[in-house]
Formats: structure tokens, sequence, C-alpha cells
């Protein structure tokens, strides 16, 4: 199994641009998550979803998009990316009963 | 609204001591409390997982407790070694986030095992 995957692993944008980041798993895990890390902030949830088709906001997911069309894939967009979305983005997955979250490896984004 | 606290930011010890990273959070509602293990460059790893009704829970060298009345939690590591080299991160699910799964998470504590 390759568990939870990120593509791609890094990237720099320009203001204004726009890009999608792809998380995808092979765990059948029914929920996923988006987090963006930032120095000495901790991860911070963007948006979830618990099953195909839906989707929902975390803590901070103003400038960001998701789609879930395919149980094993969660999308995150990035519409006009702005200097302040420069972070480490990571995605987790897991089962609905448990509680152990699954990390992928992250993905580095800077927006100049 | 739930605030997950790390102190001290980064920690430098000599290989082979004892030590203690703290957690602390402000609203004891919670299911339960995590730690994680984060390389540098990589995703997190899931080390301990302490459910609100437990004290405590160990894993190796590792151990972990839970003091939900106090809104605290340590991680204590025997025996460090180099190789434990690493952030750790603490998070607690709330009551509040019903059966969603959220996690609040500390900033971290990045430790430096010295040779």
């Amino acid at each position: 199994n390759a568990g939870v995957t990120q593509t791609p692993k890094f990237r720099v944008l320009k203001t204004g641009q726009s890009m999608t980041l792809l998380c995808a798993q092979d765990m059948n895990h029914e929920y996923m998550y988006w987090y963006r890390q930032d120095p000495g902030m901790g991860l911070r949830l963007i948006h979830y979803s618990v099953g195909e088709g839906t989707t929902a906001k975390g803590e901070v997911p103003d400038g960001y998009n998701v789609s879930r069309l395919k149980k094993q894939n969660f999308l995150l967009g990035l519409e006009s990316a702005a200097p302040s979305q420069t972070s480490v983005y990571f995605c987790a997955s897991k089962r609905w009963f448990a509680d152990t979250q699954y990390f992928g490896p992250g993905t580095r984004l800077t927006v100049l | 609204k739930q605030e997950v606290t790390q102190i001290p930011a980064a920690l430098s010890v000599p290989e082979g001591e004892n030590l203690v990273l703290n957690c602390s959070f402000t609203d004891s509602a919670i299911y339960n409390l995590q730690w994680f293990r984060q390389d540098p460059g990589k995703g997190l790893t899931s080390l301990l997982l302490i459910q609100s009704s437990q004290r405590e829970q160990t894993s190796g060298r590792l151990n972990a407790s839970l003091d939900k009345s106090s809104g605290r939690s340590t991680l204590y590591i025997a025996a460090s070694q180099p190789g434990d080299s690493a952030t750790y991160l603490c998070a607690v699910r709330p009551i509040g986030s019903g059966n969603t799964g959220k996690l609040i998470f500390g900033q971290g504590t990045t430790l430096q095992v010295k040779p």
C-alpha cells in the first residue's frame, strides 16, 4: 500500500495564479482532511470530507475550495493564490470509526 | 475555543537523557489526545493516543499521560537516542467536533538529541 500520497511535492506560484493539489489514499478511508502548517502555528484544518461527494469547512477555509468526486481522492484548489497561502499543505485520511489519521508527506507551496 | 499549547518550542538534550515534553489544552471536553512525530520534510506519524477515560499509554520507550481536569498531557521519552530527534506535536479531538474526527493541534516541540 502506498498509503496517502500528495502531488506535487513542491510548487512556486505567482500571486493570482491558480492550482490544484491532489491527495490520494489507497486504504479505503471514508474521511479525508486538508491541513496547512505554518511556522510556530501547528496544523490548522482547511476543509474536510466525511465521504464521497461531501465536503465541509474547517478552521481556515477562506481562499480554498475542495472536491471529493472519488472516495480515494481529495482535491484542494487555490483559485487566486496570495502570498499568505505560502505554507506546507498536508492531507490526511482515516476510517470513519477510527481515531488515528494517516498523513501524506506534504506539499510545500510558495506564492510570490 | 479550544487552544493547545506546547512549551518549549525547542529542546536539546544529550543522548541517554530521560525527557518530558509538555502539552496543555484549555477545554477539558475532549474525546482523546494524540501525540505525533514529524520528521523534517515528512508527514506526521501517530505515536500514542489516550482516550479521555484513560490516564496513560505506553509504547516502548514512550509514555504519554493525560490529566484532563487540569488540561495537561506529557510525553515521556526514556533513554533518548539521536534517532528520536524530530518535532513532536500533540492534538486533541474536541467533544464539539462530533463524528468529524477534527483535531486541534499544538505548535509542536522540536527535539534534538545530541550524540
